[in-house]
């Protein structure tokens, strides 16, 4: 069973980047996209990107002045950097599986909140 | 860019209920769309894929059906755990997900 984990600081200053890493286990990275979802509290969910393997990546227009995505398939694992970040960032951030159509598994998720 | 549009946005039903929820897209997706359940707190779970396919060891009370810019999300008996938000998402362009669906036991 594939398990994701996301990880990094659950609290951002504002117009500084925030940063996560999801670790993949029961699995490999290779041979799949991996995607970002986001969640503010009380609010629908919000696809950010995703990233292949290979490195290739697609990221949601309104975001992609501000998001990098990186994989490392040494360590299992894939990351998000968005930039600038304001309140509206504030969310719950969720990895997944994405099967080029449907997310099959997901993290848990993790709350980032931004502070001014 | 495609809008995705749920309803009703919140739904209490009884147990037992046959519940329906639709999903309309903005412009033609053929069969390009999946339901997912979240519960509170917790991740959103994949129920239905490519419209009406049921994904693995979900319950065969749930079904979809659908294609083009309308389609349906149904739970042919309402079970207490069903309780959850539903969303739809299309994938014909990127990705998008419509605004979700609150469910509630009467």
């Amino acid at each position: 069973q594939v398990q994701l984990q996301e990880s990094g600081p659950g609290l951002v200053k504002s117009s500084e980047t925030l940063s996560l890493t999801c670790t993949v286990s029961g699995g490999s990275v290779s041979g799949y996209y991996w995607t970002w979802i986001r969640q503010p509290p009380g609010k629908g969910l919000e696809w950010i990107g995703y990233i292949y393997y290979s490195g290739t990546t697609n990221y949601n227009p309104s975001l992609k002045s501000r998001v990098t995505m990186s994989v490392d398939t040494s360590k299992n694992q894939f990351s998000l950097k968005l930039s600038s970040v304001t309140a509206a960032d504030t969310a719950v951030y969720y990895c997944a599986r994405d099967r080029s159509s449907h997310f099959d598994f997901w993290g848990q998720g993790t709350l980032v909140t931004v502070s001014s | 860019d495609i809008q995705m549009t749920q309803s009703p946005s919140s739904l209490s039903a009884s147990v037992g209920d046959r519940v329906t929820i639709t999903c309309q897209a903005s412009q033609d997706i053929s069969n390009y769309l999946n339901w997912y359940q979240q519960k509170p707190g917790k991740a959103p779970k994949l129920l239905i894929y490519d419209a009406s396919n049921l994904e693995t060891g979900v319950p065969s009370r749930f079904s979809g059906s659908g294609s083009g810019t309308d389609f349906t999300f149904t739970i042919s008996s309402l079970q207490p755990e069903d309780i959850a938000t539903y969303y739809c998402q299309e994938y014909d362009n990127l990705y998008t997900f419509g605004q979700g669906t609150k469910l509630e036991i009467k």
